[in-house]
């Protein structure tokens, strides 16, 4: 069964300093990869998305990710973080077709100034 | 503004009541999905729609039922309502190609 890796829980980082989140995923075929970013009490709302092609996807909010098959990873990184990026972020993964996407626990970000 | 519109916003139930949450999308997207996220579990799926008039389970059905009659419409029900069924509920969709989701506000539930 597939599913996704979210080993950090919860990073505190300081406003300015650069962020990389963690995701793995565990599948056999070309997966497609989500970040979607959740703040307090808001639904949820993609950040980027990778299907195919260059393995570095930029997002919205300054946000970008790498894909690397070979590690099974798709980390999530921004160079300088803002307060107000501090949120719920979820790596998520989906195949062609209907496939539902199958979502990661979570990381909680805090921004400390 | 095209979207996905849930309600209630939330609820508070009693346990043993049946609840209906609903989700409306404007976007004509065959398929939709049923979520509850909770502390520390992330999103697990409930049910899925591929399309109007079918449906399927998720990673954690029991306790709730969907219909899809219409592309538009995905409402979940609880039958009979149960305290571990308090969490928050998101429905989502999915258009043609692969894309991301696209996610309602969410629905609080509290059961009692």
């Amino acid at each position: 069964a597939q599913s996704v890796t979210q080993p950090d829980i919860h990073i505190t980082v300081s406003e300015g300093a650069s962020l990389e989140l963690r995701c793995n995923y565990s599948y056999g075929a070309t997966p497609y990869l989500f970040w979607y970013v959740q703040s307090p009490g808001q639904g949820l709302q993609l950040l980027l998305k990778y299907f195919s092609g260059d393995t570095l996807v930029q997002g919205i909010k300054g946000f970008e990710a790498e894909f690397k098959r070979s590690q099974s990873s798709f980390n999530l990184r921004k160079p300088s973080v803002h307060w107000s990026d501090a949120a719920e972020y979820f790596c998520a993964v989906g195949y062609s077709g209907n496939t539902p996407l199958v979502f990661g626990k979570g990381t909680r970000l805090s921004v400390i100034a | 503004i095209a979207g996905i519109t849930q309600a209630p916003t939330s609820q508070i139930l009693a346990a043993g009541r049946r609840m209906t949450l609903r989700c409306t999308q404007d976007m004509r997207h065959n398929a939709m999905y049923w979520y509850r996220q909770d502390l520390g579990l992330g999103l697990r799926l409930i049910h899925y729609s591929n399309t109007a008039g079918t449906t399927g389970k998720g990673e954690v059905p029991d306790g709730y039922s969907v219909s899809r009659a219409n592309t538009d419409d995905f409402p979940l029900t609880l039958a009979s309502a149960v305290p571990s069924q308090t969490s928050v509920y998101f429905c989502a969709s999915r258009g043609q190609g692969g894309l991301g989701y696209t996610f309602g506000s969410g629905t609080r539930l509290t059961v009692v």
